[in-house]
């Protein structure tokens, strides 16, 4: 079945420093991807998607980059804020079969910055 | 309201009751998603709806857990005989595109379950 796989946290960065999580799949065809944010206190919302190899995802200075090769998503900024500070899960979507569509979700990484 | 509503937020049951939660998602959303999140666990998949029937019931953990939706509108997720092990924080998404590619999952803020 699919699967994500994204690095364990916490992650605790000072302001303004570089920021990467990342995110590896499993999948059996062509999945779309996502990363989803949640900030503490709300439901989970769409931070960036990506559907085809190659293409970039970007969205409040977040970027990822769909890598088939490497099958991976990995999630950057370049200079993180802390009102960044919250849980990111990385995200994959795949037509299962059956008139369905499989969204799986990674563990989430949560990220706390210090000002 | 404009978002996706989930009731009550908060549920503390004793071990052997059954429970009800429930989902209003967001008007027009033909696609509603079940999920349970652990501590350290992530969001794990329970049921999906299209409209009022669930093609994929794949993620249900157990015969004791079982779900509905009436109306294309309102889903109930109901736990029979609750374990400890149901202790967790459930979460409704609905999205109008079923591949949740074309437009995005839309979550509510979820219900917190604790089995005593």
């Amino acid at each position: 079945g699919n699967s994500v796989t994204q690095m364990e946290g916490p992650v605790t960065l000072s302001e303004e420093a570089f920021l990467t999580i990342n995110c590896t799949y499993t999948a059996t065809g062509y999945p779309s991807l996502f990363w989803y944010v949640q900030y503490p206190g709300e439901g989970l919302q769409l931070l960036l998607k990506a559907t085809k190899a190659d293409d970039k995802g970007s969205n409040k200075g977040f970027e990822a980059t769909y890598r088939k090769e490497t099958t991976s998503f990995h999630l950057e900024k370049g200079s993180v804020q802390v009102s960044d500070s919250a849980v990111y899960f990385c995200a994959l979507s795949e037509y299962s079969g059956a008139g369905s569509y499989q969204l799986t979700f990674g563990k989430g990484t949560k990220l706390s910055v210090i000002p | 309201g404009a978002g996706v509503s989930q009731s009550p937020s908060n549920k503390v049951t004793e071990k052997g009751k059954d429970v009800e939660l429930r989902c209003d998602p967001i008007s027009g959303h033909t696609a509603l998603y079940w999920y349970r999140q652990s501590l350290g666990q992530g969001l794990e998949f329970l049921i999906y709806f299209q409209g009022n029937s669930a093609p994929d019931k794949s993620g249900l953990p157990s015969d004791r857990f079982s779900a509905e939706r009436t109306g294309g509108s309102v889903s109930t997720l109901t736990i029979q005989r609750t374990q400890q092990e149901d202790s967790a924080v459930y979460l409704c998404a609905s999205t109008r595109s079923w591949s949740g590619v074309d437009s995005p999952l839309h979550f509510g803020n979820g219900t917190r379950l604790t089995v005593t």
